[in-house]
């Protein structure tokens, strides 16, 4: 069973414009989200994570966005930047099981 | 690079056989996580060996086994091997046990003809 969505299987943003990227699920037990990036040929490199008693966190150009009622979790990335194409994956936690989505693909062009 | 490493990079064996994916975690972390990732089922979480002991089992296969060593490198045995099962394996350590901040490995391509 698919318990952690992302619908959008690529997007295309221009340089500099804000990126945002979606993440559904369906289970309320999750209790920790993760974002990992993803480039071909190396292995997912975490970005940014939220616990589910916040609804953002923010590093940088990266911030996560949680809306536990609607069960969404988003990625913005601003300004968005070629070196930020790659996949990206959302992850959540229930206990000692991580559940993944199917993936991004992300596009910056110049 | 993340620090974690894994052998061999790239895997073709034939279906029924029997193969051993290795990984060695960063410094000084104690989880090893194995996940795999195909074209079908996405990414997704095997196992978690924390210290040496079992932590947490995924979607492993019955075929599918793991151990982790007294020096914190982990071995996962895919036995039995299906045209199914052909995928790339990741291996991920964190000094944690909770999936957080894990580091992965390059992976591990593991075709099976």
């Amino acid at each position: 069973d698919q318990q952690v969505k992302q619908n959008s299987p690529s997007l295309s943003v221009q340089e500099g414009r804000i990126s945002i990227l979606n993440c559904d699920y369906t289970n309320s037990m999750f209790d920790y989200f993760l974002w990992y990036k993803k480039y071909p040929a190396e292995g997912p490199t975490f970005l940014i994570s939220i616990s589910s008693i916040k609804d953002k966190n923010e590093d940088g150009r990266f911030t996560v966005f949680l809306n536990k009622s609607a069960k969404h979790l988003s990625l913005h990335i601003v300004p968005s930047q070629p070196g930020d194409s790659a996949v990206y994956f959302c992850a959540a936690r229930n206990n000692n099981d991580m559940r993944f989505g199917a993936g991004t693909r992300l596009t910056v062009k110049p | 690079d993340s620090g974690v490493t894994q052998t061999p990079k790239h895997l073709i064996t034939a279906t029924g056989q029997r193969v051993t994916l290795r990984c060695s975690p960063r410094s000084g972390d104690l989880s090893v996580y194995w996940y795999q990732q195909s074209l079908d089922q996405g990414l997704q979480f095997l196992i978690q060996y924390y210290n040496g002991e079992e932590r947490a089992k995924g979607n492993i296969l019955e075929r599918f086994s793991a151990q982790q060593f007294p020096d914190l490198h982990s071995e996962l045995n895919l036995s039995s091997l299906e045209l199914g099962d052909s995928a790339l394996y990741f291996c991920a350590s964190s000094v944690g046990f909770g999936h957080t901040e894990a580091f992965f490995g390059q992976g591990t391509r593991l075709t099976v003809v």
